[in-house]
């Protein structure tokens, strides 16, 4: 199993222009999950996903959309890209049995908007 | 609401030195309790975790008991290694809003030969 893979690893963007940042998770996880990291900070929950077809606003939504068409890809959207959403983004999925459940969590995304 | 609170890093150690994190926490339910590790440049990782109150979590040497009437999962080990540097998070997941997870802010740690 690959767990959770993102890409791409790096991004800068200028402010303005919008990317869709792409999650991939090949554990048949209903849950998924966005997170953005600032540096010093913990991390923040943009949007989440308890299964396909269901998304629901997290902590810091604003200025991020997403979808999830299916189990396996949760991509998130920046549109008109700011330098406050100058991060780290991270996505996670979710599952296990009750010894093991926990979030997986893919390598990041680090992101620039200048 | 759902928080976590940890002690604030970074914290530098020399190696085969005692590590405690502390971690409190507020719940408004009987929440799992979780640190997970980030090494540089990679996401976080399950450290370990426990799931109700007197628990304790072990991975790797490292350990954390789920204390209720504190509301506290303070992380320890008995001799950290060179290779332990990184930043840990403590973690909650509430079974009322269970597809959540709360984290703390992180503590680095930097263990030194």
């Amino acid at each position: 199993n690959a767990g959770v893979t993102q890409t791409p690893k790096f991004r800068i963007l200028k402010i303005g222009q919008s990317m869709t940042l792409q999650c991939t998770q090949d554990m048949n996880h209903n849950y998924m999950y966005w997170y953005r990291q600032d540096p010093g900070m913990g991390l923040k929950l943009i949007y989440y996903s308890v299964g396909a077809g269901i998304t629901d606003k997290g902590e810091v939504p604003n200025g991020y959309n997403v979808s999830r068409s299916t189990t396996e890809d949760f991509p998130l959207r920046l549109e008109l890209a700011a330098p406050s959403q100058t991060s780290v983004y991270f996505c996670a999925s979710r599952g296990g049995d009750s010894r093991t459940d926990t979030q997986y969590f893919g390598p990041g995304t680090r992101l620039t908007v200048l | 609401g759902n928080s976590v609170t940890q002690m604030e890093g970074p914290v530098t150690l020399s190696e085969e030195a005692f590590l405690t994190i502390n971690c409190t926490y507020t719940a408004t339910g009987y929440p799992s309790l979780f640190w997970y590790v980030q090494y540089p440049g990679e996401g976080l990782q399950l450290l370990l975790k426990a799931t109700k109150a007197d628990d304790k979590g072990s991975n790797k040497g490292f350990e954390a008991t789920y204390r209720k009437e504190t509301t506290s999962f303070h992380l320890e080990k008995g001799s950290v290694q060179v290779s332990d540097s990184a930043v840990y998070f403590c973690a909650l997941s509430d079974e009322y809003t269970g597809n959540q997870f709360y984290f703390g802010t992180g503590t680095s740690l930097t263990v030194i030969p």
